[in-house]
């Protein structure tokens, strides 16, 4: 596929597990987000990679969110202890610059119970 | 104040209407700057990029006024399809790569 590919499409999970999100970028975009969205709100930013390093991690919210992109390509979320307020869609996106536009992948829907 | 502020709506009209959204952002060195389209528990995807001198695309026009700090989006002859959600993004600033995304503006077309 030639898209942005994020698994899996769902998660539910117990408060207090770990998770990871993956995301696969289109290929050869060097720039990769992450955000999550809220019901009725628009999508919040999380992190931005230029290719292998992180080149703005201010929206993560707290240490328990960590993101890795370790080639460049791929790049997983990952949430400890999670807490029931985690629950959201977190959407990936990529791009092949910037200030160029991003392509989004169609989420993950975490659910923490 | 927030980075990017849009009406959240809803708008609603009848088809064929014609009606414009605006955006309004704080940061003067805001960069790049689009709109995107976002349907019920699907992803963003783009609508079209605004640029300075303004642009078009069928039915739909976006504009940039730089001095205000504002972009709007019109569309004329609404049809049911475009019923959707469209979000306001920009890039931060030159030395970042971050896109913010305004709220979104609710867009209902009825018969």
């Amino acid at each position: 596929g030639a898209g942005v590919s994020q698994t899996p499409s769902n998660k539910v999970t117990e408060k207090g597990k770990y998770v990871e999100l993956r995301c696969d970028p289109i290929s050869g975009h060097t720039a990769l987000y992450w955000y999550r969205q809220s019901l009725g709100q628009g999508p919040e930013f999380l992190i931005y990679f230029q290719g292998t390093g992180a080149a703005d991690d201010s929206g993560l919210p707290n240490d328990r969110f960590f993101a890795v992109r370790p080639e460049g390509s791929v790049s997983t979320l990952k949430i400890q202890r999670t807490e029931r307020g985690d629950s959201a869609v977190y959407l990936c996106a990529s791009s092949p610059g910037t200030p160029r536009e991003a392509f989004f992948g169609q989420g993950t829907r975490l659910t923490v119970v | 104040r927030k980075e990017v502020e849009q009406d959240p709506g809803p708008f609603n009209v009848p088809e064929g209407a014609t009606v414009a959204f605006n955006c309004t952002y704080s940061n003067s060195a805001s960069q790049s700057f689009f709109w995107y389209r976002q349907d019920c528990r699907k992803e963003p995807k783009l609508l079209m990029s605004v640029y300075s001198s303004g642009n078009e695309d069928g039915r739909f026009t976006a504009q940039l006024n730089r001095a205000s700090q504002y972009i709007s989006l019109l569309i004329r002859d609404s049809k049911l399809s475009d019923s959707a959600t469209y979000l306001c993004v920009l890039h931060g600033s030159s030395n970042t790569g971050k896109l913010i995304f305004g709220q979104g503006t609710t867009l209902q077309v009825k018969p």
